[in-house]
């Protein structure tokens, strides 16, 4: 298996921008996770989807922050508008039954 | 709520053990993990171990939990300048799947 892919690796935009970030979890997996990475809080959890379900969004920080998953090969993660402060690496899992969680690459967000 | 802390930075010499130490506040912690990030890289699973384990070794890798000061360490036997990474602690409650991680401890591998 390709492991979790993640696009696009780096995105560098605007302020005020709508940036969309999409990850492929591994194949047969139930579970997906996004997490953020930043120097100031460390890892963090966005959201999480088990069967395609959002089941927690408490992590999500406000409405400009939207994840779907449409199907069990595919989520989005949508920023609109994006801030500078949204810079960060951003992260999606996944795992079967929620115990292993495999991250894949991340992408690098620079809001400008 | 939830709370994982490590210290931020160790250094060793190669060949020399490195051990990581990890300190957690939830009770219900079920199974608590060691993630290895490299620069630029993503995570990668290291181990785990079931909060009912006091021990598990895996290769080079020794993990000891001790449940009752909620304290967990990893133990990297012969430390080689490939193990220069940041190790990330993390734990999972009973009620939700994902994790909750530490702020990260930078081994620094000097040969």
């Amino acid at each position: 298996d390709a492991g979790v892919i993640q696009s696009p690796r780096h995105e560098v935009t605007e302020m005020g921008q709508e940036v969309t970030l999409r990850c492929k979890p591994i194949s047969g997996h139930d579970y997906l996770f996004w997490y953020r990475q930043t120097m100031m809080r460390g890892l963090e959890l966005l959201i999480y989807f088990n069967n395609n379900v959002p089941i927690d969004d408490s992590g999500m920080p406000e409405d400009r922050f939207s994840a779907k998953m449409p199907n069990a090969s595919f989520s989005t993660l949508k920023i609109q508008p994006s801030e500078p402060r949204d810079s960060a690496v951003y992260f999606c899992a996944s795992s079967s039954g929620s115990l292993e969680q495999y991250f894949g690459p991340g992408t690098r967000l620079t809001v400008t | 709520g939830e709370d994982v802390e490590q210290s931020l930075f160790l250094s060793v010499r190669e060949g020399d053990s490195s051990v990581i130490n990890c300190t957690y506040t939830d009770s219900s912690s079920t199974y608590l993990y060691w993630y290895k990030q490299e620069p630029g890289a993503g995570l990668q699973l290291l181990t785990y171990i079931f909060s009912n384990m006091d021990m598990k070794q895996d290769q080079r890798l020794t993990v000891l939990l001790n449940k009752k000061d909620k304290h967990l360490s990893l133990r990297i036997a012969d430390t080689q300048t490939g193990d220069s990474a940041i190790y990330f602690c993390a734990d999972r409650d009973t009620g939700r799947r994902a994790l909750t991680f530490g702020s990260g401890t930078r081994l620094q591998v000097q040969p």
